[in-house]
């Protein structure tokens, strides 16, 4: 199975500042790859989606970007934070529809 | 669109017993997957069950089994013999062929002594 190692576990910024999230994957190759995030006691927003080096998909406009310059890096980035971009930020990577998608322990970030 | 809807966002249920959560989704693919997962206080998401567009038999795993009705467009999640530790979120999710991966709003469950 697949390990997804996400970092760092809690993040407190202040507004403006820039913003570099981590997402490394262990144990398979060519996978999709997601950012999510999830307001408190809310579901989880798909923000970018890649399935494949430099190929994101953006499913909301936003304030944040992503990238991907490795097979298994996945890069969460912003250049000036909002606090609306507080919330619990998710990584998680899948090989296929029809398999399930595993997931980063997370990170809470909070904009002050 | 894609779309997951779960209209329950509270439920609880008597420990021992048996509790249903309901999840709706809405796609126009031919083949996609369906999948439940467990959010416990600690926000890791934990896999409970798939189930795919072309399985004729409702998936269980162990004390998990899922309701697949394919014309109603449902999947709903059952949890036999409830425990304590069954206490959590729970988000249901489609992935279309398309490659997203998308989730529910959840159901928040908590089993009562």
């Amino acid at each position: 199975s697949q390990t997804i190692h996400q970092w760092p576990a809690t993040l407190v910024q202040p507004v403006g500042s820039p913003l570099s999230l981590e997402c490394t994957v262990e144990g398979t190759s060519n996978p999709n790859l997601y950012w999510y995030r999830q307001a408190a006691g809310r579901g989880l927003q798909l923000l970018f989606y890649s399935v494949g080096i430099g190929q994101i998909s953006s499913e909301v406009p936003q304030n944040l970007s992503a990238s991907r310059p490795q097979d298994r890096q996945f890069i969460l980035s912003s250049k000036k934070l909002l606090l609306s971009d507080s919330g619990f930020y998710l990584c998680a990577s899948c090989t296929g529809y029809n398999t399930e998608a595993f997931f980063g322990q997370g990170t809470r970030l909070t904009v002050v | 669109a894609q779309k997951i809807t779960q209209t329950q966002p509270g439920m609880f249920v008597q420990e021992k017993e048996a509790v249903t959560l309901d999840c709706t989704y809405d796609t126009s693919d031919q083949s996609y997957g369906l999948f439940w997962y467990k959010q416990p206080s600690s926000g890791e998401m934990i896999f409970l069950i798939y189930q795919g567009s072309y399985d004729e038999q409702n998936a269980t795993e162990g004390r998990y089994s899922l309701n697949f009705q394919k014309a109603r467009k449902s999947a709903n999640l059952v949890i036999s013999a409830s425990q304590l530790g069954d206490s959590a979120m729970y988000f249901c999710a489609m992935s279309p062929t398309g490659n997203q991966f998308y989730f529910g709003t959840g159901t928040s469950l908590t089993v009562i002594p």
